[in-house]
């Protein structure tokens, strides 16, 4: 049964320091997606990649987060140094090669508290 | 760019019909509903293409006005399975085609 895995599914941090995302999208699937989720914001997306590459990361704050696809098998979403505020439930999605127009699978995501 | 989607919440009996609209102030390429359960990930539900027809899944339904760059979900005789929240997602016809998601409608359905 192909998934969507992250990991760590909860994570507790303190203020100022790093943090590390991970998520293995379906196999095959060649754009991931990586969204935010608060109860303000909704999903926001952060960042997504076609074939590893970075299409948009404009709603990533750029001084503390960034988006890497080191492989095909990884996506790796990482805050340094993180703050409260950036507590949320993060969600990465895989899709295949209709891409947007086709379905996204999304892992069950990672639940991030930063004290 | 994010859409906007109403209305907030819902609760409805068993049984009952719902809708829920989302709508963008730019020219969309696709429409994308996704249905969320508490602590859950959100599952895909359909998409409406740019051109393409009114979409169906058992008892949901979704349109899609391109002229007014709307969607609509219509839900019929809800069940109790349907409760969660639903988000429309869009892609423009502009740009990077990135898919946004409005704020979520809360729906409840009760006994």
């Amino acid at each position: 049964d192909a998934r969507v895995t992250q990991t760590p599914r909860h994570k507790v941090t303190e203020m100022g320091q790093e943090v590390t995302m991970r998520c293995q999208p379906i196999l095959g699937h060649n754009t991931v997606f990586w969204y935010r989720q608060t109860m303000m914001q909704g999903l926001e997306l952060l960042a997504y990649f076609r074939n590893r590459a970075p299409l948009d990361d404009s709603g990533m704050p750029k001084d503390r987060f960034s988006a890497e696809m080191p492989d095909a098998t990884l996506a790796t979403l990482k805050i340094q140094p993180s703050e409260p505020r950036d507590s949320a439930v993060y969600f990465c999605a895989s899709g295949g090669l209709a891409g947007i127009t086709g379905e996204l699978f999304f892992g069950e995501g990672s639940r991030l508290t930063v004290l | 760019q994010q859409p906007v989607q109403s209305p907030q919440a819902v609760i409805l009996r068993e049984g009952e019909d719902a809708v829920i609209n989302c709508s963008s102030s730019k020219a969309l390429y696709s429409v994308h509903w996704y249905r969320q359960k508490h602590g859950e990930a959100p599952v895909f539900l359909m998409i409406l293409l740019k051109g393409g027809e009114q979409k169906g899944h058992e008892k949901i339904s979704a349109s899609f006005n391109e002229k007014k760059q709307q969607s609509s979900l219509y839900l019929t005789a809800s069940q109790l399975s349907y409760s969660g929240t639903y988000f429309c997602g869009t892609a423009i016809i502009q740009g990077a085609q990135k898919l946004v998601f409005g704020q979520g409608t809360r729906l409840t359905i009760n006994p």
